[in-house]
């Protein structure tokens, strides 16, 4: 089983400002493999990204992956209030598909 | 749109079983594998089961292999999770998810509660 482990735990940032999400697996993701959730308290996940790197329908081009085998990163270049939340990673690379303990950006 | 909603959810007994249902609408069910996904109160997402759009291919997470039971009902729409031998670690929201791979369409969720 592919452990995903997310970093930092909790990020403390203000509104405008950059925010960086690491997702590092235990071993090598197969074809890229990786997705990106957000969830907001009492919500379901919704998916920001796909495959690495493509941005699911309808969401804002300030959120951006990258990373290949083993690192993969979430960039929000700047932060609006609505992007407060809780962050998965997610990988259907090899199975079982697992997620990440998250990442929780906060209000600084 | 793409809807799912699930139901039957509540407090159950350690022991006990419990059936969800997920009602689809929106899209040809029929075309889609479906999942169930569960998250337990406070902490992260689990995989618990899916099912290709035919039924033959299904996968179990191994924390509940030989309790859980996936099944659909194309003409209905319709998705299922059967739990049997519930526990304390059952307990979590279980969402009905269009997909297999990676999600984009997750229902509201149902919340499942093991307790005496």
């Amino acid at each position: 089983e592919i452990v995903l482990t997310q970093s930092p735990g909790t990020l403390s940032l203000s509104p405008g400002e950059g925010a960086t999400l690491s997702c590092r697996a235990s071993q090598s993701v197969r074809n890229s493999f990786l997705a990106w959730y957000q969830q907001k308290p009492g919500r379901a996940p919704r998916l920001l990204i796909y495959d690495t790197s493509t941005r699911a329908t309808g969401i804002p081009d300030r959120f951006s992956g990258s990373g290949s085998g083993t690192d993969f990163t979430l960039t929000i270049s700047r932060l609006e209030p609505e992007d407060f939340a809780l962050y998965y990673c997610q990988q259907y690379g090899s199975s079982p598909w697992t997620f990440g303990q998250g990442t929780k950006v906060e209000f600084k | 749109q793409v809807q799912v909603v699930e139901s039957g959810g509540g407090l159950v007994k350690p022991g006990g079983s419990l059936r969800l249902s997920c009602a689809a609408s929106g899209f040809t069910f029929s075309d889609y594998y479906m999942s169930w996904i569960r998250q337990a109160p406070g902490k992260g997402l689990e995989w618990v089961s899916y099912i290709s759009n035919s039924g033959s291919d299904i996968y179990y997470a191994d924390s509940v292999r030989g309790r859980f039971t996936i099944s659909r009902d194309n003409a209905k729409d319709s998705l299922y999770l059967q739990m049997n031998s519930l526990t304390a670690e059952d307990t979590a929201v279980y969402y009905c998810t269009r997909g297999h791979t990676m999600i984009a369409h997750w229902g509201q969720g149902t919340l499942v509660t093991v307790s005496s």
